[in-house]
């Protein structure tokens, strides 16, 4: 899987979009974008993946560079219940469309300051 | 929906006792797997079942660890005998695709 760089931490006022970004540089032409979120002491929990296109769902958006070389996730307008550690991972399917597990990384502490 | 559910919630245990940790998936989810975090090496995954199978589990980190799926419904990971340095979070995931893992509460692990 490619290797992935993100900040160790970030603020964020609230209210405010909150732009955490991620370096792939070595990411393959077959390789998805995820990311996840650990809020403190509860399990991770998946935002948002995305292979070429700009993805958007009810939390988040993901914007991925032309080269793919980089990616950001953007939460339109961080509340408190944001502070998180976020992971963007990075991962090839499956051979035959199937699921395998998740390497994560150190992930980006962002926190949401009032 | 209830979620994954896992028991106990936490445990604490002596350090040569046998440790029984419990998952129950989201129905209809056909992958289940195992994650352990700790603060020096973080989210590592452990093992994992597709239909009840164990796919890959170069993750368990040696023979005093071992996993069952007797069923769709239920999943337990054993740790016998326990050491403190098994001390640690568990998580149980399941997924219904290749895309969306989701992930339990957590067993915090104690063992002293």
């Amino acid at each position: 899987d490619a290797k992935t760089t993100q900040p160790t931490s970030m603020d964020c006022a609230e209210g405010r979009a909150a732009n955490l970004p991620c370096n792939h540089s070595t990411i393959s032409g077959n390789e998805y974008v995820y990311w996840y979120r650990q809020i403190h002491s509860q399990g991770p929990q998946y935002i948002i993946h995305g292979l070429k296109n700009n993805e958007t769902n009810e939390m988040a958006s993901l914007i991925i560079t032309e080269d793919r070389k980089s990616s950001t996730l953007i939460l339109p307008h961080a509340t408190l219940r944001d502070t998180a550690v976020y992971y963007c991972i990075v991962r090839p399917p499956v051979a035959g469309g199937g699921a395998d597990g998740l390497t994560f990384g150190k992930g980006t502490h962002l926190i949401i300051q009032p | 929906d209830a979620g994954v559910i896992q028991s106990p919630r936490h445990e604490v245990t002596e350090m040569g006792q046998e440790v029984t940790l419990r998952c129950k998936p989201i129905s209809g989810h056909d992958y289940l797997f195992w994650y352990r975090q700790t603060m020096m090496r973080g989210l590592e995954l452990l093992i994992y079942f597709n239909n009840n199978v164990p796919i890959d589990d170069s993750g368990m980190p040696e023979d005093r660890f071992s996993a069952k799926m007797p069923n769709a419904s239920f999943s337990t990971l054993k740790i016998q005998p326990s050491e403190p340095r098994d001390s640690a979070v568990y998580f149980c995931a399941s997924s219904p695709d290749p895309y969306e893992q989701y992930f339990g509460p957590g067993t915090r692990l104690t063992v002293t």
